[in-house]
């Protein structure tokens, strides 16, 4: 089945630092690639996204290329701030399974913190 | 109100009471999902309805039961639940999105269920 693998957490770094989390997949066909972000107490929101291979996904700040050849969708910053902590989720979607229903399939999450 | 509200935020229930999870809709989206979190763990797919109907249970236990009386609500009844059923519990929506493509979900912020 669909996997999804991140680099494991927590990530510290100081604030105007320079960001990357890692995350590779499996999946067959061809998914749709995601990145989403919960912020302490909050449910998760969509950060950005790629649907085929070599689109960039970016929003905020951060990018992600969607790299069908290393099966990868890394997430970079060029300089995180302090709002920026928060725990960053990769995932993918699963084909579509009734009608206009889609899973995403997640990755376990990194928690980044930034210090001032 | 806009996107997904989720109520009650908090909820502590003991191991014999029934409660319900509420989530309502405003986007318009034909499916919706409920996702378990909890620490240390991927998120979990519980249930997916697609216009109404449930089209994916994924073996969760027989004390949750989910109801979708129309495409804009979703509730999650709850009897007879453990402790190690303590979590962030997450309601998502979903449409198709441009040209047929799968947009993402948007999430609720979730309610943290403690059970004791």
């Amino acid at each position: 089945g669909n996997s999804v693998t991140q680099m494991e957490g927590p990530v510290t770094l100081s604030e105007e630092a320079f960001l990357t989390i890692n995350c590779t997949y499996t999946a067959t066909g061809y998914p749709s690639l995601f990145w989403y972000v919960q912020y302490p107490g909050e449910g998760l929101q969509l950060l950005l996204k790629a649907t085929k291979a070599d689109d960039k996904g970016s929003n905020k700040g951060f990018e992600a290329t969607y790299r069908k050849e290393t099966t990868s969708f890394h997430l970079e910053k060029g300089s995180v701030q302090v709002s920026d902590s928060a725990v960053y989720f990769c995932a993918l979607s699963d084909p579509p399974s009734g009608a206009g229903s889609y899973q995403l399939t997640f990755g376990k999450g990194t928690k980044l913190s930034v210090i001032p | 109100e806009t996107g997904v509200t989720q109520t009650p935020r908090h909820l502590v229930m003991g191991m014999t009471n029934k409660k319900s999870l509420k989530c309502e809709q405003h986007l318009g989206h034909n499916a919706m999902y409920w996702y378990k979190q909890s620490a240390k763990k991927p998120l979990e797919l519980m249930f997916v309805y697609s216009l109404e109907e449930r089209v994916e249970n994924n073996s969760v236990p027989s004390r949750f039961s989910p109801e979708c009386p129309n495409s804009s609500h979703l509730f999650l009844h709850l009897h007879t639940l453990q402790p190690e059923d303590s979590a962030l519990y997450l309601c998502a929506s979903s449409h198709l999105g441009d040209r047929g493509r799968f947009g993402g979900y948007t999430f609720g912020s979730g309610t943290r269920l403690t059970v004791v």
